[in-house]
């Protein structure tokens, strides 16, 4: 059955560290790639998207992410962490259809 | 603009008792609808999504059940809560043309506590 794996399901850091979280997925065909992100009280929101084109894709806030094909990944970075970027991440994948997969989340919380 | 509405915001109920919760869509005609259940750890569950009008398709079998009366209206019920049932509910709404590179627009969801 197709897949998304988070390994990363609790991360904490001090502000101005990096972040990078991990996601997987298991399917060999065409995908489309999402990053969501709840903040506190908030609703879950779009970060970033790739469907096609340079796999190194940029969203709001920093973010970035990179599409590697060859190890079915989508990890998500940001060179310097706020405090404002407490919040949970989702990984996302359409796996040949509309309707997206998530993974089960990274709860990320930055100490100021 | 496109707006969703979900609610209640928060919901205690006793097992057995029936759950109805609501999502309407303004803005926009025709969108694709999805609940899902996010539960701690366990990331977003599909549990039914729709493409129009009385068109419904269930993603896992369970005690819940979903109807779209109305374009926009995406109501999620329950004729006998389980205590498994709890858990926080999202509605969520997609732009039906855009395909699979289309983004998900989420409510602000309801946490449905069943004693």
């Amino acid at each position: 059955a197709q897949s998304v794996s988070q390994h990363n399901h609790h991360v904490i850091l001090s502000e101005a560290a990096s972040l990078e979280l991990g996601c997987n997925y298991s399917y060999g065909g065409t995908v489309n790639l999402f990053w969501y992100v709840q903040y506190p009280g908030q609703h879950l929101q779009l970060l970033l998207k790739y469907f096609s084109g340079d796999p190194l894709v940029k969203g709001i806030k920093g973010f970035e992410a990179e599409f590697i094909k060859s190890k079915f990944s989508f990890n998500l970075r940001k060179p310097s962490v706020q405090w404002s970027d407490t919040a949970e991440y989702f990984c996302a994948v359409n796996f040949g259809s509309y309707i997206p997969t998530f993974g089960r989340g990274t709860s990320l919380i930055v100490h100021p | 603009s496109q707006t969703i509405h979900q609610w209640p915001a928060t919901l205690v109920q006793p097992v057995g008792s029936p759950l109805s919760l609501e999502c309407t869509v303004e803005g926009t005609s025709n969108p694709n609808l999805y609940w899902y259940r996010q539960a701690a750890g366990r990331g977003l569950q599909l549990l039914f999504y729709s493409v129009g009008i009385g068109q419904i398709s269930s993603e896992v079998p369970q005690n819940l059940s979903a109807s779209r009366p109305q374009d926009r209206q995406f109501i999620l019920s329950s004729k006998k809560l389980l205590l498994s049932d709890s858990g926080f509910y999202l509605c969520a709404w997609s732009a039906a043309q855009g395909g699979a590179n289309e983004k998900l627009f989420f409510g602000s969801g309801t946490q449905l506590s069943v004693l």
